[in-house]
């Protein structure tokens, strides 16, 4: 069964840490993205990447920067956590011009106090 | 301001009754997707539809496009318990491979 792994369902973090979620799949994806999704605001895009070592900014990257050193491995990495980034954080992928759609992961509830 | 316009945004209705959900845009998308999301979870893709006018039925479920490929509808007959979720529509655009997400439409079916 063709998947997306993230690495944690919940987090909880101290303002100011460095926070790394992951996010594999194992369906050999060019294309990965990371979206955090809010209540009333829906899914907004961070970043995403198209090929390995390739990034490129979304809609609300502030904050933020990825790692993608393998295919398979999208790493979304908070520099330094704020209470305004306490979100459900979803990685997805998918193939070629996007057809099939994305395939998306459980997601991450991140809160940071 | 979201690219795609869903409504309602919320709705609670009686198992057994049929609903009509809109995602809307000034946009032109080369496809559309519909998905649902389960509290916890991440969306599941429902359907991909390509050509102007096209209908698709999935069970209880039937998609359209609209012939301008700006809009999409998502009509649900007779509906259970379990289409409870969270309705997401997504477009992508001739460039690019990137879905731009509706802003969702929140299902309750009661039992």
């Amino acid at each position: 069964d063709v998947k997306v792994t993230q690495s944690s369902r919940y987090l909880v973090k101290r303002t100011g840490e460095k926070v790394f979620l992951e996010c594999v799949q194992d369906m050999d994806h060019e294309n990965m993205f990371w979206y955090r999704q809010d209540p009333g605001l829906g899914l907004r895009l961070i970043y995403f990447s198209y090929d390995v070592k390739m990034k490129e900014k979304g809609d609300i990257p502030e904050g933020y920067s990825v790692s993608r050193e393998k295919k398979e491995r999208f790493s979304l990495i908070l520099e330094s956590a704020s209470t305004n980034q306490t979100s459900m954080y979803l990685c997805a992928s998918s193939f070629g011009q996007g057809y099939y759609g994305y395939t998306f992961g459980s997601g991450t509830r991140l809160t940071v106090v | 301001t979201q690219l795609l316009e869903q409504s309602p945004q919320f709705l609670s209705i009686q198992e057994g009754e049929n609903l009509t959900v809109y995602c809307n845009s000034s946009s032109v998308f080369s496809s559309l997707q519909w998905y649902r999301q389960e509290p916890g979870e991440g969306p599941v893709l429902l359907v991909t539809v390509v050509t102007g006018g096209e209908v698709k039925k999935l069970k209880r479920l039937t998609f359209q496009f609209g012939d301008a490929r700006k809009d999409s509808s998502l009509h649900i007959t007779a509906a259970q318990p379990g289409d409870t979720g969270l309705y997401l529509c997504a477009g992508i655009k001739n460039t690019g491979n990137q879905f731009y997400f509706g802003t969702g439409t929140s299902l309750t079916v009661i039992p």
